[in-house]
């Protein structure tokens, strides 16, 4: 399979843990974008990687949130000190920079926090 | 900025009957412009994209959009709905960056 693969899919935290996601994007795609969904809502944009740098974060990011992307492939995203508002799908997708390319999503990591 | 909205939260058709699902957008430039349909426990998959070729364009298992400059509209139509569409739909705007703004979704029921 040479899609976006997330890992875990599944994670249930206690409150105040720090909980770490992977996201391997589809291996010749320069942009990596990582998304959160939360019940009965559309998906909506955290933060997204052009090769190893990342270009934008959004206001949703708290100080708690960092992601990476060393050697530009693979990235984490890092919650630390999880509260309950952070239970929430976390989606990952990938792409080529420019044109009219289309982002491949992960099946993403649903996250409980406790 | 750019954003749409989804006008049904919820759709129910019998199977055999079409399909429509509504989406407005708002943007100050020609958008590009996106349906993905999540299925349960499934990835986001894309159905079909409008970037200012022709306006009605044509998807995956039957569905098109008819993009609509003078109604700001983007629906997503199918004349025959089959069990296995019974998924959620969201009308999605792409910003600079490739970055994608999502609707609040619309859940298809397909009863039989």
């Amino acid at each position: 399979d040479t899609g976006v693969s997330q890992n875990p899919r599944h994670k249930i935290t206690k409150r105040g843990q720090n909980v770490t996601f992977r996201c391997d994007p589809i291996s010749e795609h320069n942009r990596l974008y990582w998304y959160r969904q939360t019940l009965g809502q559309g998906p909506e944009f955290l933060t997204y990687f052009q090769n190893e740098a990342q270009l934008e974060k959004s206001r949703l990011l708290s100080d708690r949130f960092s992601a990476e992307r060393p050697k530009g492939s693979f990235s984490t995203l890092e919650i630390q000190r999880t509260e309950q508002g952070d239970s929430a799908m976390y989606l990952c997708a990938s792409s080529y920079r420019g044109g009219d390319t289309e982002a491949f999503f992960g099946q993403g990591t649903r996250l409980t926090v406790v | 900025a750019q954003s749409v909205t989804q006008l049904d939260s919820h759709v129910s058709v019998s199977e055999g009957t079409p399909v429509l699902l509504r989406c407005n957008y708002s943007s100050s430039y020609s958008p590009s412009l996106f349906w993905y349909v999540q299925h349960p426990n499934k990835g986001l998959q894309l159905l079909l994209k409008y970037t200012s070729a022709a306006t009605l364009v044509k998807g995956i298992n039957g569905f098109e959009a008819e993009f609509k400059k003078s109604e700001t509209s983007f629906h997503l139509t199918k004349p025959s709905a089959h069990m296995s569409d019974a998924a959620e739909y969201f009308c999605v705007v792409r910003q600079y960056g490739n970055k994608l703004v999502f609707g609040a979704g619309t859940i298809l029921r397909v009863k039989s």
